[in-house]
Formats: C-alpha cells, sequence, structure tokens
C-alpha cells in the first residue's frame, strides 16, 4: 500500500536555528509531493509542491524542500525558524494517474524562545 | 479568490442527533474531498467526488455517514445518528484535474456529548 512516513512525530527547535523535517514515501509512480502546515486549530496551508523539474523547491515563509527520488524522500527544510513556525507539518504525496492524497502522520514543531 | 468554505466552524450535539456539515469549494474546482481528523488516527479521507459525482467512499466509517454534492458549489456530509466517536475535525478540500493541488477548508469541530 502506498504510504507517506514522517519518523519524527515531535521536533523542538531554538528560535533561530536550522529546522529539517523528514519524509519518505513508499515507491510507486511519478510522485507529486506536498507540505501541508496546520497552525493550533487552523486548517491545513499549503507550503510547497513538488511536481517536476528543479528537485529543490521553494515555499511559502521561507521554507524549501528537495526531492531526491533515491532515497524516496522529500526532507523539508528553513535556515532559520521563527516562534511563529510552531505547528504541526504534513507530508503529502499524490501518484501519477491519481487524486488522492496519502498524508504522513505529522511533525509537531516546537519553538524555544 | 474565496477559500474553501466550511459551516459551522464549530458544532457541540448530543449523543443520536444529526449532524450535518457543508462545504464550498473553490469556483472551478471539479475535485472534492472530505477528510477526518483525530489524534488517534490522524487524517483520513472520507469520501471524494468528480463533477459532482461521488468516486470513492471507501474512508466512509459506516453506514451512519452519508455524503451528497448535489451541485458544483455544495457539499454536504451528514451524520445520523451521531456518536460520541465521531467526535473530530472534518475538513473539506478542492482541486482540479489538472492541478492536483487540493485547498482545503478551515475545518468543522464537532463534540458529540
Amino acid at each position: 500500500a502506498q504510504s507517506v512516513t514522517q519518523p519524527d512525530i515531535h521536533i523542538t527547535v531554538s528560535e533561530g536555528a536550522s529546522l529539517e523535517l523528514r519524509c519518505n514515501y513508499s515507491y510507486g509512480a511519478t510522485p507529486y509531493l506536498f507540505w501541508y502546515v496546520q497552525s493550533p486549530g487552523q486548517g491545513l496551508q499549503l507550503l510547497l509542491k513538488y511536481f517536476s523539474g528543479d528537485t529543490l523547491v521553494q515555499g511559502i515563509k521561507g521554507f524549501e524542500a528537495e526531492f531526491k527520488r533515491s532515497q524516496s524522500s522529500f526532507n523539508l527544510r528553513k535556515p532559520s525558524v521563527h516562534w511563529s513556525d510552531a505547528a504541526e507539518y504534513f507530508c503529502a504525496v499524490v501518484y501519477q494517474g491519481a487524486q488522492k492524497l496519502v498524508f504522513g502522520q505529522g511533525t509537531r514543531l516546537t519553538i524555544n524562545p | 479568490d474565496a477559500g474553501v468554505i466550511q459551516s459551522p466552524r464549530h458544532e457541540v450535539t448530543e449523543m443520536g442527533q444529526e449532524v450535518t456539515l457543508r462545504c464550498k469549494p473553490i469556483s472551478g474546482h471539479d475535485y472534492l474531498f472530505w477528510y477526518r481528523q483525530t489524534m488517534m488516527r490522524g487524517l483520513e479521507l472520507l469520501i471524494y467526488f468528480n463533477n459532482n459525482v461521488p468516486i470513492d467512499d471507501s474512508g466512509m466509517p459506516e453506514d451512519r455517514f452519508s455524503a451528497k454534492m448535489p451541485n458544483a458549489s455544495f457539499s454536504t456530509l451528514k451524520i445520523q445518528p451521531s456518536e460520541p466517536r465521531d467526535s473530530a475535525v472534518y475538513f473539506c478540500a478542492s482541486s482540479r484535474t489538472s492541478g492536483r493541488t487540493q485547498y482545503f477548508g478551515p475545518g468543522t469541530r464537532l463534540l458529540v456529548l
């Protein structure tokens, strides 16, 4: 079955530190990859997406992600986090020919002042 | 542009009552998705529609749940009768066939007492 794994349930970083959130997806046809962010009590907001082309994609709020087909990974990065980045982050995949998003379990990010 | 609109934002009801959740997708989007989010199970796809037709309802937990899309701008998710285990956040999302990017509404927080 197609699946998405986010190995880290909870990550704590200090404000101003760099961040990397991991995401691995199960092997399948060409994937379309997404990162969403959910602030407490809010809906899911699209951070960035990868369909094809340059494997390093830029998103909103200073986030970027890199697609590595050989590792089946799509890790999210930010060089310097802000207190407002505290939220839950979801990685998701849609495979070519499909419409259903498969979500990871999410990573909760806490920022220390 | 207006995003996905959901109503109500919060719903508190008693066990056995009927609950109706509403969703207005983004204009021009031809796919509509209903999700449920709980701490235990994360984000689950319940059902999705294409051009107002239900395509996959395999995620609907049981016969107490039903969903309709009478036209391109409106969908409902109904629970009858409701049970305490139905307490969750219910999200609606929409996308275009060519885009595959799903845009989420703010969600309806349902509490069944």
